[in-house]
């Protein structure tokens, strides 16, 4: 178990230029979480996919976002003509079984940085 | 729509003195499950605590207990013998239903400072 792993950890962008982040989850959970996170509030959610399926989208995320879990394993998160208000943690979590992960919660990882100049 | 309130911003506490973290939540269901979380400097969440709506008994781990008063939908952390390494920000959040598929919401958080 290496845990939930995020790249790159932090991400320099110009404004107007698409970003993409990469979140490769605890190998045997089949959830997969997605937020946001600005300085010194607490984590937004943005959306999750079971398996390979995107079951919840928040309204946070607008027509600019897109993210994807093409084969039920790592995720990726996109940011297209990207603006300064983005600019944020983006953090990624999984989660198993309730059975074996409810009480938990999920696992985080260590987020994205976002920075648009 | 279910929601979590933390209403300390910041709080000081003396090395060695036990802290109280407020949360208050609002839910119309009747099964959930109640987090708290730790974040430090280093960004990281920390998963510290966990409290079920239909757990009888208030939940413990180690220097971490939780304060769960249904009636008053309050779930507050409690950190007895508080250590420099507790300075940190303290995340409160649900989950509801009680189900791991269903996304977890978060408070704002409280900033937890310890003095030596």
């Amino acid at each position: 178990d290496t845990g939930v792993s995020q790249d790159p950890r932090h991400k320099i962008t110009k404004r107007g230029q698409n970003v993409t982040f990469r979140c490769d989850p605890i190998s045997e959970h089949n959830r997969l979480y997605w937020y946001r996170q600005t300085l010194g509030q607490g984590p937004e959610f943005l959306t999750y996919f079971q398996n390979e399926a995107q079951l919840e989208k928040s309204r946070l995320l607008s027509d600019r976002f897109s993210a994807e879990r093409p084969k039920g394993s790592f995720s990726t998160l996109e940011i297209q003509r990207t603006e300064q208000g983005d600019s944020a943690m983006y953090l990624c979590a999984s989660s198993g079984r309730a059975v074996e992960s409810g009480e938990r919660g999920a696992f985080f990882g260590q987020g994205t940085r976002l920075t648009v100049v | 729509a279910q929601k979590i309130t933390q209403t300390q911003p910041g709080m000081f506490v003396q090395e060695k003195e036990a802290v109280t973290l407020d949360c208050t939540y609002d839910t119309s269901d009747q099964s959930y499950g109640l987090f708290w979380y730790k974040q430090p400097s280093s960004g990281e969440m920390i998963f510290l605590i966990y409290q079920g709506s239909y757990d009888e008994q208030n939940a413990t781990e180690g220097r971490y207990s939780l304060n769960f008063q249904k009636a008053r939908k309050s779930a507050n952390l409690v950190i007895s013998a508080s250590q420099l390494g507790d300075s940190a920000m303290y995340f409160c959040a649900m989950r509801e239903p009680y189900s791991s598929a269903s996304k977890i919401i978060f408070g704002s958080g409280t900033r937890l400072s310890i003095r030596p």
